[in-house]
């Protein structure tokens, strides 16, 4: 069965301290991946995503990714994060011809101060 | 650019009783989808549109759900009769192609529902 698996439901750090969020999927053949946030109060929207080519993807705001096809794992990280990182973050994957998005159950990142 | 715009913003409707979402993709956008998103999930595609043509609907329950894409622009997604377990956001998003993967989804701010 196609699926993408968060193990971190919630995640509490400080100010400047390095993150790592961990997302595997299930999917059969080649795959897109994703990672799309939301702020609060604002919209889902895409912060990177790997389609082909190099496995490590840069995003915006200093967040990136890398896709490790034999762990079928896509964890996002940051090396120091800002109070403005406080978001919920959603890995997704998606198949080569398809725009059809399976999406995990998301991260909720607190960054205080 | 304008982004997606759904209506209304929030919703509240006692179970039995029909409910209607509409959305207006970017312009331009071939493809939009309807999602569900119920609290402490992610989005689940309900449906995907390529134009005014259905994609994929797999996931949609057709007993109670139905969506059309007028002139393959604007959408609207109906629940008739709802039930308790249709409290939700309804996300709508839009790409700018047409099924090609990879294709960078664009989301509206979503319709809450709340279904007593």
């Amino acid at each position: 069965a196609q699926s993408v698996s968060q193990h971190n439901h919630h995640v509490i750090l400080s100010e400047a301290a390095s993150l790592e969020l961990g997302c595997n999927y299930s999917y059969g053949g080649t795959v897109n991946l994703f990672w799309y946030v939301q702020y609060p109060g604002q919209h889902l929207q895409l912060l990177l995503k790997y389609f082909s080519g190099d496995p490590l993807v840069k995003g915006i705001k200093g967040f990136e990714a890398e896709f490790i096809k034999s762990k079928f794992s896509f964890n996002l990280r940051k090396p120091s994060v800002q109070w403005s990182d406080t978001a919920e973050y959603f890995c997704a994957v998606g198949g080569w011809n398809t725009d059809k998005l399976i999406f995990g159950t998301g991260t909720r990142l607190q960054v205080f101060p | 650019e304008a982004g997606v715009a759904q209506s209304p913003r929030y919703k509240i409707i006692e179970k039995r009783q029909s409910v209607a979402f509409w959305c207006n993709p970017i312009s331009g956008h071939a493809t939009l989808y309807w999602y569900q998103q119920i609290l402490g999930q992610g989005p689940k595609l309900l449906i995907q549109f390529q134009n005014n043509g259905v994609v994929d609907d797999s996931q949609l329950p057709k007993d109670r759900f139905s969506a059309e894409r007028l002139k393959g622009v604007d959408s609207t997604l109906k629940i008739q009769p709802a039930k308790l377990e249709d409290s939700a956001v309804y996300l709508c998003a839009s790409s700018l192609a047409v099924s090609s993967g990879g294709e960078t989804q664009y989301f509206g701010p979503g319709t809450r529902l709340l279904v007593l």
